[in-house]
């Protein structure tokens, strides 16, 4: 079955990185691509970015464009994001979900609680 | 403020019928890009409940439907029943922006 496993919980201060994983089974890593959604405390979805998992093309929301980097190993079947420059509204529940065809995502990764606090 | 406009929240008694609207614009929806819609239980990570505008997928209770039209788009959900209380997303894709959006989310409440 696909499953998308997602690493643990991370406390940062103001202007520190954070690099999120989102390990990928089931299914053939490089067919699909991979998006990252976040979601702030109480707030709804909002999308950050696509990786294509088959040739690492990205596409990143203009609004974290500069901060936020998507990568992908195929060796492991692993995506990445890291955001840098964390900043106290970054504090989110972080998502790595499956693109499937027509642009749904069809499975998620259980969350990354990312927490911004000096 | 959110690309995609839905109610914030909407409420029906067990057993009753509930519709929740996802309004977008030409950039979006509008431009025929398809319309899919997720369940959020509380504390987990959203489910996808209908892709391409009107499809379930396995295992999502036919009381679930999605429909389409020209810049708006619409969940209904009927025989209501207390664990249909959740949060409900619309997503789409906008060629302006050239990335995936969401709506705000709605909040439905089994009276």
């Amino acid at each position: 079955q696909v499953q998308l496993v997602q690493s643990g919980g991370e406390v940062k201060k103001p202007g520190a990185s954070v690099k999120v994983s989102c390990k990928a089974s089931g299914y053939t890593f490089t067919s699909y691509g991979i998006n990252w959604v976040r979601q702030a405390p109480g707030q709804g979805l909002e999308w950050m970015g696509l990786i294509s998992a088959y040739n690492a093309n990205t596409n990143s929301a203009q609004k974290l464009q500069g901060r936020v980097t998507m990568t992908a190993d195929t060796s492991t079947n692993t995506a990445y994001m890291e955001l840098r420059s964390l900043r106290s509204d970054d504090t989110a529940v972080y998502y790595c979900a499956r693109v499937a065809k027509l642009g749904s995502h069809d499975y998620w990764g259980q969350g990354t609680l990312v927490s911004v606090s000096s | 403020q959110s690309v995609l406009t839905q109610p914030p929240s909407v409420s029906g008694a067990p057993g009753q019928r509930v519709t929740i609207s996802c309004t977008g614009s030409s950039s979006n929806i509008g431009a025929g890009y398809d319309v899919h819609w997720y369940q959020q239980l509380p504390r987990t990570a959203p489910k996808l409940l209908i892709h391409g505008n009107s499809n379930r997928p396995s295992g999502v209770p036919d009381r679930f439907s999605g429909s389409k039209s020209g810049t708006s788009a619409s969940l209904a959900i009927t025989g209501l029943q207390a664990e249909d209380e959740a949060d409900y997303y619309c997503q789409s894709y906008d060629s302006s922006l050239s990335g995936w959006v969401f709506g705000g989310g709605t909040k439905l409440t089994v009276l």
